[in-house]
């Protein structure tokens, strides 16, 4: 069965404190791994997809990466406007999708 | 990004009623929309898979005859709650993708059902 698992659940950083939320999933045929961001009552909003492991990206302080078996959201120096949950998916074959939980990140000014 | 627009945003209504939550992509043509439901601190579970002008597919154990979904143009799809119960009270969110974009999502519709 696919499985996506996010952890921390939760995790509260001082304002510029780096530090990473992990992905792990297990999947049959992996068509690719994305990560959102989704703010208290509101939808995900959209911010990398990764298909294939040693694969990066960044976007002002994110930086996405994957491997053959989990994807890493790292965060450096982040501001109070980063706190949301994060969401991680994938989309595995036959296009089936499988949400995690999210991570519920809070940064502290 | 692309711009999927969700509608209302908040709605309550009376058990047995039933309530209508319109999806549409801005800015694009959407060949393909989702439906998910999340309940508070648990992860988006789709429900439905709809492609434009073809009946939407669910997932298993969602009931099709309560939760009516319509793709009838590229841009629009709807979901309809019908005979709502308190149970059915939930987060729903849309998204929408063409063959060129990844899906993209709406602002959510928090349904209340007394």
């Amino acid at each position: 069965e696919d499985q996506v698992t996010q952890s921390p659940e939760a995790l509260r950083l001082q304002e510029g404190e780096s530090s990473s939320l992990n992905c792990s999933y297990t999947v049959s045929g992996l068509r690719g791994l994305f990560w959102y961001r989704q703010d208290p009552g509101k939808g995900p909003e959209f911010l990398f997809t990764l298909y294939s492991a040693g694969e990066e990206k960044e976007k002002e302080r994110l930086k996405a990466t994957l491997t053959k078996k989990e994807s890493f959201l790292h965060i450096t120096a982040p501001k109070p406007e980063d706190s949301a949950t994060y969401l991680c998916r994938h989309r595995g074959g036959y296009q089936k999708v499988t949400f995690g939980i999210g991570t519920k990140l809070q940064v502290i000014p | 990004g692309a711009v999927v627009s969700q509608h209302p945003s908040r709605v309550i209504c009376k058990s047995g009623t039933s309530v209508k939550i319109e999806c549409r992509s801005l800015d694009f043509q959407a060949t393909t929309m989702f439906w998910y439901r999340q309940f508070p601190k648990q992860s988006l579970m789709l429900m439905a898979t709809s492609n434009e002008g073809s009946k939407a597919t669910y997932e298993q154990g969602v009931e099709k005859d309560k939760f009516l979904i319509n793709h009838a143009s590229l841009t629009l799809s709807t979901l309809t709650v019908t005979s709502a119960h308190p149970e059915d009270s939930s987060f729903y969110i849309c998204s929408a993708r063409s063959p060129n974009t990844e899906a993209f999502f709406g602002q959510g519709t928090r349904l209340t059902v007394v």
